[in-house]
């Protein structure tokens, strides 16, 4: 079946630390997007790559960063200059004319 | 730039009640609109989407919306809401063609026996 993983489902991160985020996807998408997700803010998008290769900022990118060397992959560190990192992210991808967007479960990020 | 206003953070309704949950945006350009589901820790599933046509657009699980282009609204709307229907709600909107998408804060309907 055709879709988006990311993993882990849930992550620990010491203060100070570095931590990467996978998502991977077999639905031949072009482009692919990182959202954080906080209790009553709604999603908002960190980083997206429309193309292998390319990436543009979102809203919030300061304290990630993101490559695209392939294009079923698109993995998000979050650095240590993130002050607030413990968040829901989503990533997801979506067709050439933008039509849908498909998430994937999501990955849980604690800061302790 | 295009927004999106969800203008009730929750909506508790009764079993098999009718529930409609507000959605209103802005934007100076033709628009595609979504609606999301999302149950607790978990990714987000597509619940109905207008791209062009009729206005009324019909989704799964019973679900339905209008896209009034006078009002900017895509309103969601369910004729009987069962307590599997609890979960958050999130409406959005793209310019399509790789344009990001801009999504609302969300509404969690509370569905109670």
């Amino acid at each position: 079946d055709g879709g988006i993983t990311q993993s882990p489902k849930y992550l620990f991160r010491k203060e100070g630390q570095n931590v990467t985020l996978s998502c991977e996807q077999n639905l031949n998408h072009d482009a692919m997007y990182w959202y954080r997700q906080d209790p009553g803010q709604g999603l908002r998008l960190i980083y997206y790559s429309q193309i292998v290769n390319d990436f543009q900022k979102g809203d919030i990118a300061e304290g990630y960063s993101v490559s695209r060397e392939k294009k079923e992959s698109f993995p998000l560190t979050v650095t240590s200059a993130q002050k607030n990192p413990t968040a829901f992210y989503l990533c997801a991808s979506t067709t050439v004319a933008g039509q849908q967007a498909f998430f994937g479960q999501g990955t849980r990020l604690t800061v302790v | 730039a295009q927004s999106v206003t969800q203008l009730d953070s929750q909506v508790p309704v009764f079993e098999e009640a009718p529930v409609e949950l507000r959605c209103n945006y802005s934007s100076s350009v033709s628009v595609y609109l979504f609606w999301y589901v999302q149950y607790p820790n978990q990714g987000l599933q597509l619940l109905l989407k207008y791209l062009s046509g009729s206005t009324l657009v019909k989704g799964i699980n019973g679900f339905e919306a209008e896209f009034n282009k006078s009002q900017t609204s895509f309103h969601l709307r369910k004729p009987s809401v069962h307590i599997s229907d609890t979960a958050e709600y999130f409406c959005a909107v793209s310019r399509g063609g790789f344009q990001k998408l801009v999504f609302g804060t969300g509404t969690r309907l509370l569905v109670s026996p």
